[in-house]
């Protein structure tokens, strides 16, 4: 599976915008972008997937550029409950493992 | 979406003993996984485990250390052996319901050997 990079942390004021950055430059064509976060003490929470169109969910956007090489995560109006641990994990279509690498911790600033 | 029971939540141990964990899915699954996450890491998968046949662990990960247990399709053990304390560690167990929901994970168990 291909490799993700993401800052290790970001702020975001509540009920601003939270754009959740993702590089992932040596993805195929089959596979797919996942998010998860891992909120303290937790196990991680799915938020959304996508292959090549923009996905929208309750939860979040996800934005992936034309040529797949990197995505955003938009929590549109952030809330505390937002704090975590953001997982953008790329997998292949038919590959069942999910391999996480280490995230961006995010936190909502009063 | 799947909900998972994982027992126990946390537990402290001596080292030199094993624990158990069980994970339970209210839905039947083919594959469930087994991850640690050691303090302040992210996670690790340590083995997938398929409904009749043995785990398939993942490099550094041994049966001898962490066996296994799949007995049907909507239950797995995980076996902590011969614990140390760089075993300290959340375990978490996770499952693939399919769709639109991803994977599903288990609140994990919290593992501190003394």
């Amino acid at each position: 599976d291909a490799k993700t990079t993401q800052p290790p942390s970001m702020d975001c004021a509540e009920g601003r915008a939270a754009n959740l950055p993702c590089n992932h430059s040596t993805i195929s064509g089959n596979e797919y972008v996942y998010w998860y976060r891992q909120i303290h003490s937790q196990g991680p929470q799915y938020i959304i997937h996508g292959l090549k169109n923009n996905e929208t969910n309750e939860m979040a956007s996800l934005i992936i550029t034309e040529d797949r090489k990197s995505s955003t995560l938009i929590l549109p109006h952030a809330t505390l409950r937002d704090t975590a641990v953001y997982y953008c994990i790329v997998r292949r279509f038919g590959n069942e493992k999910l391999t996480f690498g280490t995230g961006t911790r995010l936190t909502i600033i009063p | 979406s799947a909900v998972i029971s994982q027992k126990p939540s946390r537990d402290i141990c001596q080292r030199g003993t094993s624990l158990t964990i069980q994970c339970q899915v209210d839905s039947q699954v083919t594959m469930m996984f087994w991850y640690r996450q050691q303090p302040g890491q992210s996670l690790t998968l340590i083995a997938t485990a398929n409904q009749g046949s043995e785990a398939t662990y993942e490099s550094g990960f041994v049966i001898d250390k962490f066996p296994i247990s799949r007995p049907n399709l909507t239950f797995s053990t995980l076996t902590v052996s011969n614990m140390s304390p760089e075993d300290s560690s959340i375990y978490l167990c996770s499952v693939e319901v399919g769709g639109a929901y991803g994977y599903t994970f288990g609140s994990g168990t919290r593992l501190t050997v003394v």
